[in-house]
């Protein structure tokens, strides 16, 4: 089946970092990815939707600067957490599709400290 | 905008009984409607979905059922068993479906 592999699954870092993630579709080209968030014992709520080669749809109360999104081919994008704070912490998994359905990654634990 | 409830928030059950979750949501215009199941600490997996075109779909102890009239699906698992345990998300698609609107999700605990 489809493989969607996320790096990295846990970031520790300090107030003020920037924190980049990647999402990779490892055996199909994903016409288009998404980045979700995730809160403890919460729905997975959709940051951005991103197509390759064009700048990404951003969610009603989403940064862009804060959040940047990169989908520089069909089968990587990344999120950038720029200057993260200590709210910034959060759970966030990416899902990338071609057609139906969408297929997640690990997801990556963020603690900003 | 697209609006997915889902109840119950939690759920026990004793192994081998039957589970139920319930979804409803406000666009009529959806049309694909997909499970997911999700440990803790891990990704979500689509266990089963369901297009607007067809009424139930099965899937070994799985199965799910749609009502588009009144907007509604529903998740069945039949003898569950203790793995089932985790939280289970229904979706419903938004944009002509290049994306879901997820429901506030489940947490099965199925007890031995």
């Amino acid at each position: 089946g489809a493989v969607v592999s996320q790096h990295p699954s846990r970031v520790i870092c300090k107030s003020g970092t920037s924190v980049k993630i990647e999402c990779r579709s490892l055996d199909f080209q994903a016409t288009t990815m998404f980045w979700y968030r995730q809160f403890p014992k919460q729905s997975l709520m959709l940051m951005a939707t991103s197509n390759e080669g064009s700048k990404a749809t951003y969610e009603q109360g989403v940064e862009k600067d804060k959040f940047l999104i990169n989908h520089a081919s069909l089968t990587l994008s990344t999120l950038t957490v720029t200057s993260a704070h200590p709210e910034d912490s959060s759970f966030y998994i990416c899902s990338a599709r071609d057609g139906q359905p969408q297929h997640f990654g690990d997801g990556t634990r963020l603690s900003i400290l | 905008g697209e609006n997915v409830e889902q109840h119950p928030s939690t759920l026990s059950v004793q192994e081998g009984d039957s589970a139920v979750i319930k979804c409803t949501y406000s666009d009529s215009a959806s049309n694909y409607f997909p499970w997911y199941k999700q440990e803790l600490g891990k990704r979500p997996q689509l266990i089963i979905d369901i297009r607007s075109n067809v009424g139930e779909k099965k899937d070994q102890r799985i199965a799910v059922t749609l009502n588009k009239t009144a907007k509604h699906f529903s998740l069945h698992i039949t003898e569950t068993q203790p793995e089932d345990s985790a939280v289970y998300f229904c979706a419903a698609s938004i944009k002509g479906g290049q994306n879901f609107v997820f429901g506030p999700g489940t947490r099965l605990s199925v007890l031995p």
